[in-house]
C-alpha cells in the first residue's frame, strides 16, 4: 500500500522558514515524479512544486518560485520542501502527492493526508 | 498559465440523481485531465484519468468524457458517499492548475 506521510507543518511568523518534509512507503519512491500541492481553509487545490525521479528536474508554480524548494532523497524514500521568507497567502494545508504512471506530463494519483502551514505574527 | 473553469460551483442534488459538472480549459489540453474528489478534511482522491479513464476502484457509476478544451464528469446514480466537492485538474504543460472545485450538496 502506497503510504505517504507529511510532517513541519506549524505556525511561523512572515519572512520565516519552513521545512516539510514527506515519509513514503509501500512503492518504489525512486520510481515516481513528486509534488506539493496546497490548499488554503476553505479554499481550492494550488499545485506548488514538483520533482523528476533523480531529482535532475524541478517545477515551480510563479507565486513561490525563488522562495520555496523541493528536493528529495531517493536513499531514505523523503521528500521535502524548504519554504523561505513566508507570507500570510502561503498558509494551508500541504499535501505531499506522487505519480506513478510516467514522466513529466502524468497524473497525480496517489496523497498524503497534509500537514498545516500558518503564517502568522 | 491554463485556467480550468467548472461548473457549476455548487449545487444541491438527491440520492440517485444524475449528475453532470462541466470543466472548460483556457487553451487545449488534448486529454491530459483529471478528476478528484474531496470530502472535508481529507485528501484528494483520483476517480478519473486521461479524460475518460477510471482509475481502479473508483465505482463504474463515475465517467468523464471530453477532449481538448470541454471535459465533463457524470455520475450516473448519486450515492449518499458521493456527496463530496469534485475538481478538475489538467497535467499538459507547467503549471499543473486545478478547476474551483464544484460541491455537491444534499438536496
Amino acid at each position: 500500500e502506497v503510504l505517504l506521510v507529511e510532517s513541519g507543518g506549524g505556525v511561523v511568523q512572515p519572512g520565516g522558514s519552513l521545512r516539510l518534509s514527506c515519509a513514503a512507503s509501500g512503492f518504489t519512491f525512486s520510481n515516481y515524479w513528486m509534488n506539493w500541492v496546497r490548499q488554503a481553509q476553505g479554499k481550492g487545490l494550488e499545485w506548488v512544486a514538483n520533482i523528476k525521479r533523480d531529482g535532475s528536474e524541478e517545477n515551480y508554480v510563479d507565486s513561490v518560485k525563488g522562495r520555496f524548494t523541493i528536493s528529495r532523497d531517493n536513499a531514505n524514500n523523503s521528500l521535502f520542501l524548504q519554504m523561505n521568507s513566508l507570507r500570510a497567502e502561503d498558509t494551508a494545508v500541504y499535501y505531499c502527492a506522487g505519480q506513478s504512471r510516467g514522466g513529466s506530463f502524468s497524473v497525480i494519483d496517489y496523497w498524503g493526508q497534509g500537514t498545516l502551514v500558518t503564517v502568522s505574527s | 498559465a491554463i485556467r480550468m473553469t467548472q461548473s457549476p460551483s455548487s449545487f444541491s442534488a438527491s440520492t440517485g440523481d444524475r449528475v453532470t459538472i462541466t470543466c472548460r480549459a483556457s487553451q487545449g489540453i488534448g486529454s491530459y485531465l483529471a478528476w478528484y474528489q474531496q470530502k472535508p478534511g481529507k485528501a484528494p482522491k483520483l476517480l478519473i484519468y486521461a479524460a475518460s479513464t477510471l482509475q481502479s476502484g473508483v465505482p463504474s457509476r463515475f465517467s468523464g468524457s471530453g477532449s481538448g478544451t470541454d471535459f465533463t464528469l457524470t455520475i450516473s446514480c448519486l450515492q449518499s458517499e458521493d456527496f463530496a466537492t469534485y475538481y478538475c485538474q489538467h497535467y499538459y504543460t507547467y503549471p499543473l492548475t486545478f478547476g474551483g472545485g464544484t460541491n455537491v450538496e444534499v438536496k
